[in-house]
């Protein structure tokens, strides 16, 4: 079946630290490939998104993410976490269209990051 | 600019009751999106609108749940005759356009609490 896993609950990383937060998605071809990040009362903020290219993505508040193929992962990293990072972390997918019309988002059930003084 | 907003941010109902969620999604976006989350179970995609038109609600769990959109702007999702296992957090995104390159931009939820 069609999904989107990201294998960690919860995850904690002490401040300053690095961090990567894994998601494998099982589809017949590439999708494209998001990252949402949730924080306490609001609502999901996009971080970076893949849709083909350079395998290695750059996204907002210092978060990176790479595309590897040969093991259909797209693996969320921060070189240093910050204590405002703490929150709720999605991967999510978009089977590749073939036109121009709508695909919905399939998310992973999500990771919780906690950050620790 | 004012991004999605969602009324209420909470409500609670008693089981059998009916409920009305509201979201105003950001001006100018013709695509609007509701979604589902619940505790433990990811996001769950409901239906889409291009417009005022609907058609995609293969996500709608039961035919208790129903959705419109009038002036192809703001959205109620209704449910009907509630249920303990409808309580979850209801979210709802809009973007320009209807292709996947359109960035989806999210409310801050309506949190459901069906006694």
């Amino acid at each position: 079946a069609q999904s989107v896993t990201q294998p960690d609950i919860h995850i904690t990383v002490s401040e300053g630290a690095s961090l990567e937060l894994r998601c494998n998605y099982s589809y017949g071809a590439t999708p494209y490939l998001f990252w949402y990040v949730q924080s306490p009362g609001q609502g999901l903020q996009l971080l970076l998104k893949y849709f083909s290219g350079d395998t290695l993505v750059q996204g907002i508040k210092g978060f990176e993410a790479e595309f590897k193929r040969s093991q259909s992962s797209f693996n969320l990293r921060k070189p240093s976490v910050h204590w405002s990072d703490a929150a709720e972390y999605f991967c999510a997918v978009v089977l590749r269209p073939r036109n121009t019309g709508f695909q919905k988002l399939v998310f992973g059930t999500g990771t919780r990051l906690l950050v620790s003084p | 600019g004012a991004g999605v907003s969602q009324s209420p941010s909470n409500k609670v109902t008693e089981k059998g009751k009916d409920v009305e969620l509201r979201c105003d999604p950001i001006s100018g976006h013709t695509a609007l999106y509701w979604y589902r989350q619940s505790l433990g179970q990811g996001l769950e995609f409901l239906i889409y609108f291009q417009g005022n038109s609907a058609p995609d609600k293969s996500g709608l769990p039961s035919d208790r749940f129903s959705a419109e959109r009038t002036g192809g702007s703001v959205s109620t999702l209704t449910i009907q005759r509630t249920q303990q296992e409808d309580s979850a957090v209801y979210l709802c995104a809009s973007s320009e356009g209807q292709s996947s390159y359109n960035e989806q931009f999210f409310g801050p939820g309506t949190r459901l609490t069906v006694l």
